[in-house]
């Protein structure tokens, strides 16, 4: 079974800068994370999907972070602009049962992102 | 929110040795406790998890137990080896329902001496 797809693997940036994450999840898994990890720290959730909508944002910067799945299977994470703390790795998880349910909620993580903002 | 404590941050053992790891947890309702392992530059594989309507689940060298009552679970691996080697996140987070986020700990470095 492909596993959940990630790209970039690396990037740097100038801070201020955009930037674009993308994440292809497993097929047929309805929801999907989106998690900064700060070196040396645990995965911090930023949004949580359920199909197409958004199901939690509240620990999403949301003055310079953003979030989508459209027709609920891509998603992209964009930064603008970024920061120096923005620096970490930006996993990206998936699950194949629905929240409502709390049934298959295992969560399959990408290799993430690494960015470092300069 | 959910705030979530994990002990060790580094725990050191011989090949062979066992290895427990603690968190704790804020809030009570809280009933589904999942732990990662995630080799440097890997991504987080679960491991084991463990839902509150048990206090004990084991799965071969690995196992989990839960204290509701104190809020606390912890990881223990016996007959460690060096491919045991990796940073051990616990999460918690209550389900179903989709609007409660998990909560990761800060994460347990093992390593395992040959």
């Amino acid at each position: 079974e492909a596993g959940v797809a990630q790209s970039p693997r690396y990037k740097i940036i100038e801070k201020r800068q955009s930037v674009a994450f993308w994440c292809n999840p497993i097929s047929g898994h309805a929801t999907l994370y989106w998690y900064q990890q700060i070196l040396g720290q645990g995965p911090k959730l930023l949004i949580q999907f359920q199909n197409n909508g958004v199901v939690d944002d509240s620990q999403l910067p949301k003055d310079r972070f953003s979030a989508e799945r459209l027709k609920g299977v891509d998603s992209t994470l964009k930064i603008q602009p970024a920061k120096l703390e923005d620096s970490a790795v930006y996993l990206c998880a998936s699950s194949l049962g629905s929240l409502l349910t709390g049934l298959n909620t295992e969560a399959f993580f990408g290799q993430g992102t690494r960015l470092t903002v300069v | 929110g959910e705030n979530v404590e994990q002990h060790p941050s580094t725990l050191s053992v011989q090949e062979g040795d066992s290895a427990v790891i603690k968190c704790t947890y804020s809030d009570s309702a809280s009933n589904y406790f999942p732990w990662y392992k995630q080799e440097l530059g890997k991504r987080p594989q679960l491991i084991i998890d463990i839902r509150s309507n048990v206090g004990e689940k084991k799965d071969q060298r690995i196992a989990v137990t839960l204290n509701k009552t104190a809020k606390h679970f912890s990881l223990h691996i016996t007959e460690t080896q060096p491919e045991d080697s990796a940073v051990y996140f616990c999460a918690a987070r209550w389900l179903p329902g989709g609007s409660y986020i998990p909560t990761f700990g800060r994460g347990t470095s093992l390593i395992v001496h040959p």
